[in-house]
C-alpha cells in the first residue's frame, strides 16, 4: 500500500524567507510524486512533477522539489516566499495498480506568507 | 478552454434529500474521478470512472452513487443526504497514460447538509 506524509498542517513564513513544505512517502513500488497546489476557493492545480527522469523537479512559480529514495522524501522548496504563495499545498503519490493509476493525497499543508 | 466544469458550485441540503453533482469536461480524458475534501483529511477518492459507460468504488464509496453514460460527463449522486456528508466535492480528470498523468481539477462544490 501507498501513502503519504506531509509534516505541518500550517506553514508560516516571511516574506522573502525560504519556503520548505515536507512529503515523506511510503511505496512498495517505484512511486511517482506530485506536488499540487489549491488556492483559496478553488480546484487544485500541478505544481510539479516527479517522473524518474530526474531527482530534482522544477514546477511554476519559482517551487522546486528534490527526490531523494533513501529518505523517501519529496520535499518542496522556494528560495524567496512571496504574498501570493498564500495557499495549500498537497503532496501526492501515484503508482499502477489493476490497470489504473491510484493516486494517494496527502493531507495538506496550508502556507501563510507574512509581509 | 473551460477543462473542467463543476455544477452547481454550492448547495444546502435537508436531511434525507437527494442531488445530484454534475462534472463535465472538454478534454476528451478517459479517466474521471470524484473527491471529497475535509478539513485534515486531505482529498479521498469516492469514487472513479475509467471510461464511457464504467465506474468503480473508491476508499469511500458509501452513501454515494454514480454514472458516466457520456465520456465527457461524471455525474455523483447522493439518494439521501445526511449531514456527514457535508463536505466540499471536486471532480477531476486524466488522460489514459499511466501514473505519471496529472489531474485536472474542478473548482469543487461546496455542500452543506443541515
Amino acid at each position: 500500500a501507498q501513502s503519504v506524509t506531509q509534516l505541518g498542517s500550517h506553514v508560516s513564513v516571511s516574506e522573502g524567507a525560504l519556503v520548505l513544505l515536507r512529503c515523506n512517502y511510503s511505496s512498495s513500488v517505484p512511486p511517482y510524486l506530485f506536488w499540487y497546489v489549491q488556492y483559496p476557493n478553488q480546484g487544485l492545480q500541478l505544481l510539479l512533477k516527479y517522473t524518474s527522469a530526474a531527482t530534482l523537479v522544477k514546477g511554476i512559480n519559482g517551487f522546486e522539489a528534490e527526490f531523494k529514495k533513501s529518505e523517501t522524501s519529496f520535499h518542496l522548496t522556494k528560495p524567496s516566499a512571496h504574498m501570493s504563495d498564500a495557499a495549500e499545498y498537497f503532496c501526492a503519490v501515484t503508482i499502477s495498480s489493476g490497470g489504473y493509476q491510484k493516486v494517494t493525497f496527502g493531507t495538506g499543508t496550508k502556507l501563510q506568507v507574512i509581509p | 478552454n473551460a477543462g473542467v466544469t463543476q455544477t452547481p458550485k454550492f448547495r444546502v441540503l435537508k436531511t434525507g434529500q437527494s442531488m445530484t453533482l454534475l462534472c463535465a469536461q472538454d478534454m476528451n480524458h478517459e479517466y474521471m474521478y470524484w473527491y471529497r475534501q475535509d478539513p485534515g483529511m486531505g482529498l479521498r477518492l469516492i469514487h472513479y470512472s475509467v471510461g464511457e459507460g464504467t465506474t468503480a468504488k473508491g476508499e469511500v464509496p458509501d452513501g454515494y452513487n454514480v454514472s458516466r453514460l457520456k465520456k465527457q460527463n461524471f455525474l455523483l449522486g447522493l439518494e439521501s443526504a445526511a449531514p456527514s456528508q457535508t463536505s466540499v466535492y471536486f471532480c477531476a480528470s486524466s488522460l489514459l497514460r499511466g501514473p505519471t498523468t496529472e489531474a485536472f481539477f474542478g473548482q469543487g462544490t461546496r455542500l452543506t447538509v443541515v
